[in-house]
This record gives structure tokens, sequence and C-alpha cells, in this order.
């Protein structure tokens, strides 16, 4: 089945020890997201790519880097992780978007099953 | 421009119907909504977009007012599966990038037998 897979499912690590979450997808999409998620919140939008055009948003900390190698994949590294990065972190996909003027078919968005991250 | 969502918190009998509320102080193209189960990831139920469309999920459905810039979602004759939290996310009037959207603080539902 086509899917948006997250590994690892749980990371610890500790405070100011990089650390890299992966998502990929068998969907072929062409835009991914990363989201954060802290105990009963929304998710919070970080960065997403549309293609390999990098979006970040305003209010994303430096700390956060993002990488799309390919369609496929794409990693989130937290360089310095504090205690309040604590969260989980989701990944998600869509088909379509709008590029130069012109509307594509526009779709849901797919999400992971979500990396739960610790900082000791 | 996170969207307002109301009301923060429902608590239901199994057979009862639930409205959540979605508002947006900004123009809006689509309106989405998701269900999140604890522990789980979110899970799409639908879009509306632009046009005051209706649009409806099983016994969940949806209306999207964009002059008004709010999106409703009825849930009807609950069932103990729709216990969960509701997200609608809402995606700025075109212009912005992509699919972006701004998501609410999420209405907790819970089904009681």
């Amino acid at each position: 089945d086509a899917m948006v897979i997250q590994n690892p499912r749980y990371q610890v690590t500790q405070f100011g020890k990089p650390v890299t979450l992966s998502c990929s997808q068998t969907l072929n999409h062409n835009v991914m997201y990363w989201y954060q998620q802290k105990s009963s919140q929304a998710p919070k939008l970080l960065f997403h790519y549309y293609d390999k055009d990098f979006n970040n948003e305003a209010d994303t900390p430096d700390n956060f880097q993002s990488r799309r190698p390919n369609t496929s994949f794409c990693f989130l590294d937290i360089r310095s992780p504090g205690l309040g990065d604590a969260a989980m972190y989701l990944c998600a996909t869509s088909g379509g978007g709008f590029r130069d003027s012109v509307v594509f078919p526009y779709n849901e968005q797919f999400f992971g099953p979500g990396t739960r991250l610790t900082v000791l | 421009q996170q969207p307002v969502q109301s009301p923060q918190a429902v608590i239901l009998r199994e057979g009862e119907d639930a409205v959540i509320n979605c508002s947006s102080s900004k123009a809006l193209y689509s309106v989405h909504w998701y269900r999140q189960k604890h522990g789980e990831a979110p899970v799409f139920l639908m879009i509306l977009l632009k046009g005051g469309e209706q649009k409806g999920h099983e016994k969940i459905s949806a209306s999207f007012n964009e002059k008004k810039q709010q999106s409703s979602l009825y849930l009807t004759a609950s069932q103990l599966s729709y216990s969960g939290t509701y997200f609608c996310g809402t995606e700025p009037e075109r212009g912005s990038t992509l699919g972006r959207l701004y998501f609410g603080r999420g209405t907790q539902l819970t089904v009681w037998p």
C-alpha cells in the first residue's frame, strides 16, 4: 500500500546532541511537510518542499533544518535539541499545488505515524 | 493566521449530534478537516474548496461559507469511533505557497456508550 513512513517512531536524545528524523513516501507526491506537534496542541508547520523548492516558516528556529534529496525522502535535522523541542514530529505529503500561476489538482495531506522525540 | 475552533471540547452520548466550528480572519481558498486519535497521526476527513460547497463522509458532513470565512463540521448520530480531536486546517486565499495549512487548536470529541 502507498504510504508515508517515518523512522524512528520513538527517538530519545540528549540535550544538545544532534538528531535526524526521516520520512519516506511511496505516494510520489511532490509536496512534503514537516510539522511539530506538542501535547494537546495543533500541528505547527516547520517547513515544506514543493519538489526541491524549500519553504521555511518565518518562526521556525534555525536549530531546525531539512533536506530532501529526492522525491521519496525528506529529513528533519535538529542540530542542538533543547528540552522545548520534545514533541511529536509529523511528516505529511500532498499531491498537486499551485505554481507559476497555474493551479494543479489539489489533494489532502497524508500524514505519517510520527516520531516522538524525547530530550533528556 | 491560525483559525479559531469552537467548542474546545464536546462530550456526547452515542447517537447524539455535534457541530464543530472553524473561523478565520483571513480570506480562505480551502478548509480541511482532520481527525486525530490519541497517539496517532491526523487522518483526513474532507476538503472544502471556495464556492460554499457542502460535503459528506458517512454521517460526517461539512459546510464552507467563504464570505464569512467559516466552516462547520457536522457529526450526526455519533458513534464511539468518532472520538478524537478534530482539527480544521485553513488555506489562505491564493497568493501564498502551495497547500500551506494553518491548523486550529482542535476540538476534543468524546463519545460515551
